[in-house]
């Protein structure tokens, strides 16, 4: 079993639409998660960090983390095609330097105008 | 301005041979990273470097050897290219507060 499950998707919705991408893990000693966004040829970017249960928001987007679960999530109000790509979950036990980051194996989104 | 630029963005090689890929960053940070990215989008880190010193080596080859000369530079040199290093390849750069910034990646081909 991954560490980390990220259901790959693809998922298409029209704009407008709430979306909603999801992981699961199963290390308890991940703390501290994060959402990137890679557009097709570029690297990851950074889109949501966060380290406690519960909601964290930024414009469109919200991060939520569920730690009894071990599930996050993130959500996207108002869905535009800007927002097609795919979108990775990371996690990591702490937030020290050299930390490395599992990432889930990411979720294509198609926003469909 | 690019905080973490890498070169080539692009390469295709023949099996066998030995090839390099260079990764600069412009922030200052002292932590930079490998990570490999394979054909399903799955995104593993390969090593870091903390101020010059290997810090993480995940599993890797021995074929794979990264190599810091200064603290804004990690290159990473593979020998004996295999059809399976096809990939690609990020650095990335990590703040104080672990945030990780990726390069734009380069792209290995193996023919």
């Amino acid at each position: 079993q991954k560490e980390v499950e990220q259901d790959p998707g693809p998922l298409s919705v029209p704009e407008g639409a709430i979306v909603s991408l999801n992981c699961t893990y199963s290390n308890s000693a991940f703390q501290y998660f994060m959402w990137y966004r890679q557009y097709s040829r570029k690297g990851p970017e950074l889109l949501m960090y966060t380290y406690s249960s519960g909601n964290k928001e930024d414009g469109r987007f919200t991060a939520q983390v569920d730690k009894s679960s071990k599930y996050i999530s993130l959500f996207i109000r108002d869905s535009q095609p800007s927002d097609s790509a795919t979108y990775l979950c990371a996690m990591s036990a702490s937030n020290f330097g050299n930390e490395k980051l599992t990432f889930g194996t990411g979720t294509r989104l198609t926003i469909i105008p | 301005d690019t905080a973490v630029s890498q070169t080539p963005k692009y390469l295709v090689t023949q099996m066998g041979n030995d090839k390099s890929i260079k990764c600069e960053q412009n922030l200052g940070h002292d932590t930079m990273y490998w990570y490999k990215q394979d054909s399903k989008k799955f995104l593993k880190i390969m090593f870091s470097y903390n101020n010059k010193e290997l810090i993480i080596n995940e599993t890797v080859p021995n074929r794979f050897s990264p190599k810091s000369p200064d603290k804004a530079h990690l290159n990473l040199h593979i020998n004996s290219l295999e059809l399976g290093d096809s990939a690609v390849y990020f650095c990335a750069i990590s703040d104080p507060g672990n945030t990780i910034y990726f390069g734009e990646g380069s792209w290995l081909t193996v023919v």
